[in-house]
């Protein structure tokens, strides 16, 4: 299977930028995505295929990357983006997620 | 709007079953792959199972492999998912997902939580 590795916690202040990191443990193409999830809902589609901004996805979210590192970055931070953050492969089966990484005001 | 609509958690003992459903709205369900994605209390994210729009193609986890059965009806826009033998490493809120073509999960249902203790 492929691991996906993030950091645990990011702590960011308002307004500046938040980047997350993930690593594959071997390459996906551009065969990541990236989920926001706030506490007590579901996760939150944000970014396709590395670089993708879903429907309805404010521009202050982008990715970048491809094969085995890739970034996630916010960018200015709002209040509201507080929330923890998962990245996800689809290049093999089964498809990993991540463990998350939270974002937290600094 | 898409809605997905999990049912059928609760609680129950170590070996017995539970099956869930998930009801789907607001999309053509029998065009889409469908997924369960479950997150244990205070953990990550963890694919279960998925199957195509015409139930060609089924895969599991390892972890459920063998005792949970990913089945849907697409003339009741509704997917389900047996789950057997159940063990307390099983509790989690279960997710259902639908499957874009690029192999993101871009609509998510609310989720059911099963507890699994005796």
């Amino acid at each position: 299977d492929i691991v996906l590795t993030q950091s645990p916690a990011l702590a960011v202040s308002l307004g500046q930028r938040a980047t997350i990191s993930c690593r594959a443990s071997e390459s996906v193409r551009s065969s990541m995505h990236w989920y926001q999830q706030k506490s007590g809902q579901q996760p939150k589609l944000l970014i396709y295929g590395a670089s993708n901004l879903a429907s309805g996805v404010p521009a202050r979210f982008s990715g970048s990357g491809s094969g085995t590192d890739f970034t996630f970055t916010i960018d200015p931070v709002e209040a509201d983006d507080i929330a923890t953050y998962y990245c996800q492969q689809s290049r093999n089966d089964p498809y990993t997620f991540g463990a998350g990484t939270k974002l937290e005001l600094k | 709007e898409v809605q997905l609509v999990e049912s059928g958690g609760g609680l129950v003992q170590p070996g017995r079953s539970l099956k869930l459903s998930c009801l789907a709205s607001g999309f053509t369900f029998s065009n889409y792959g469908m997924n369960w994605i479950r997150q244990a209390p205070g953990k990550g994210l963890e694919w279960v199972a998925s199957i195509s729009s015409s139930s060609s193609y089924i895969y599991y986890a390892d972890t459920v492999k063998g005792r949970f059965t990913i089945s849907r009806d697409n003339a009741k826009n509704t997917l389900y998912l047996q789950m057997t033998s159940l063990r307390s490493e099983d509790t989690a809120l279960y997710y259902c997902a639908r499957h874009y073509y690029s192999g993101d999960f871009d609509y998510w249902g609310q989720g059911v939580m099963v507890t699994v203790s005796s």
